[in-house]
């Protein structure tokens, strides 16, 4: 079975300025994705960014990157130049490959933006 | 707009008493999901739902059952709330890739 660990439960960081969220995660696969989905208070689940486990490039989505460490089992999320919009809870999330997977998600880490 | 609807948003029910929760999607997705979600624990997968007519138990089945009614359905039924039954549900959906979920709004269930 896999696991997804987020040993932080909470983070502040100054708007403006960039912050890095950790994740480590325990599996046999080889092929897999990785995910980050944030919370916002309204409660809905957006996806924030995707890693797919046979590709080496890190990913990148606007203000938010990924530092993949395959043989670690790390997937990290930056986000720089933080928003007052970014306060949320984050996610990460794991899923094999195949029609049949499922995501399993840690426990989360909340991140409050200073103005 | 596309995607995936939860009703109700809230509830609250007594110990004991039944409810099915109702999720609906418009995308054409083959898997169906059920989560729950509650503090210091992320979420937590009930049942899900490869495709129509399969389900099969997430890691916490225990006091739910579900109902997989076409392609577009899949429901959540409490037969007994207990008080331990309080959380935010989610349903999600996914196509046969693996891009990831999309989720519905969630429902906040109180047991008392």
């Amino acid at each position: 079975a896999q696991t997804v660990t987020q040993s932080q439960p909470e983070m502040s960081v100054q708007e403006a300025e960039t912050v890095t969220l950790s994740c480590t995660y325990d599996t046999s696969e080889n092929n897999y994705y990785l995910f980050w989905y944030k919370q916002p208070p309204s409660r809905q689940m957006i996806l924030v960014i995707r890693q797919e486990a046979y590709k080496q490039q890190n990913a990148t989505e606007n203000r938010f990157s990924v530092n993949f460490q395959k043989a670690a089992k790390s997937f990290s999320l930056k986000i720089s130049d933080s928003q007052l919009g970014d306060t949320a809870m984050y996610f990460c999330a794991f899923m094999k490959t195949g029609a049949n997977s499922k995501l399993t998600f840690g426990k989360g880490i909340t991140l409050s933006v200073r103005p | 707009n596309a995607g995936v609807t939860q009703t109700p948003k809230f509830q609250v029910l007594k110990t004991g008493q039944s409810m099915t929760l109702q999720c609906a999607q418009d995308m054409n997705h083959n898997s169906m999901y059920w989560y729950r979600q509650d503090p210091g624990m992320g979420l937590r997968l009930i049942y899900y739902s490869a495709s129509e007519g399969t389900t099969d138990k997430g890691e916490v089945p225990n006091g739910y059952n579900v109902s997989r009614l076409n392609k577009r359905e899949f429901s959540l039924r409490l037969e007994s709330a207990a008080p331990s039954q309080t959380s935010v549900y989610f349903c999600a959906s996914r196509r046969t890739d693996n891009y990831g979920y999309t989720f519905g709004s969630g429902t906040r269930l109180t047991v008392v």
